[in-house]
């Protein structure tokens, strides 16, 4: 059983449209990270948010923490074909340190 | 150069042989990782070394074992390799601070016959 359920699982939109990535858990994290995964890779930190509630943005990516440290949220606006790849997030423990994985969202953007 | 380097890229065997993966980085990372990616199931935590000295079993470690040789380097061994072992098999570096991206190697891609 996974730690963190992410949804959807697949995800394909066109070029220019907005798109949202959740990732929900029973347990409460310390911090959530989300990474990005291309082909032949290994995942890349995109974000890491610490504070429940708090909303981080980097570009046309928004990030958010729930107030309760146990989801997070990721949204694209205007998305590009650039946008495609495997989204991950990972919530990191309070003592260690070490980061439990989500499944994944595999997001295709179509120009 | 990449930071996190994992040989080889790719590898064919057969079911019972002994295989080696191997991992090397120059972050100065005290923290090491061995995870296997599956389609559907992300990333599964197999075995993590927190210093040189440390090693501890992740969710996924029947079938594996790991050997710490030096501060960088970092090796994941299938003693008698199985097709259900057949996986991408990552390395990841960190620093042992709160709130520290992990950083991964380009994978591993391992099958057995």
């Amino acid at each position: 059983t996974q730690l963190l359920e992410q949804s959807p699982q697949f995800l394909s939109i066109q070029e220019g449209e907005n798109l949202t990535v959740y990732c929900n858990s029973s347990s409460v994290f310390s911090s959530l990270q989300w990474y990005r995964q291309e082909p032949g890779e290994g995942p890349v930190l995109l974000v890491t948010v610490v504070t429940g509630g708090e909303v981080k943005k980097l570009k046309r990516l928004t990030f958010q923490f729930g107030d309760a440290r146990k989801d997070s949220s990721l949204h694209i606006t205007a998305a590009q074909p650039g946008d495609t790849g495997l989204y991950l997030c990972a919530g990191a423990g309070w003592s260690d340190y070490k980061l439990s994985f989500g499944a994944g969202t595999t997001v295709t953007v179509r120009a | 150069d990449a930071d996190v380097t994992q040989t080889p890229r790719n590898r064919i065997t057969k079911t019972g042989k002994r295989i080696m993966l191997e991992c090397s980085q120059t972050k100065g990372h005290d923290r090491m990782y061995w995870y296997r990616q599956d389609p559907g199931l992300g990333l599964r935590l197999i075995y993590y070394s927190f210093d040189v000295k440390d090693i501890n079993k992740g969710e996924i470690s029947d079938g594996y074992s790991v050997s710490r040789q030096a501060q960088a380097k970092f090796s994941l061994s299938l003693e008698s390799a199985i097709p259900n072992q057949t996986a991408l098999y990552f390395c990841a570096t960190s620093e042992g601070r709160p709130n520290q991206p992990q950083h991964f190697g380009d994978g591993t891609r391992l099958s057995i016959l």
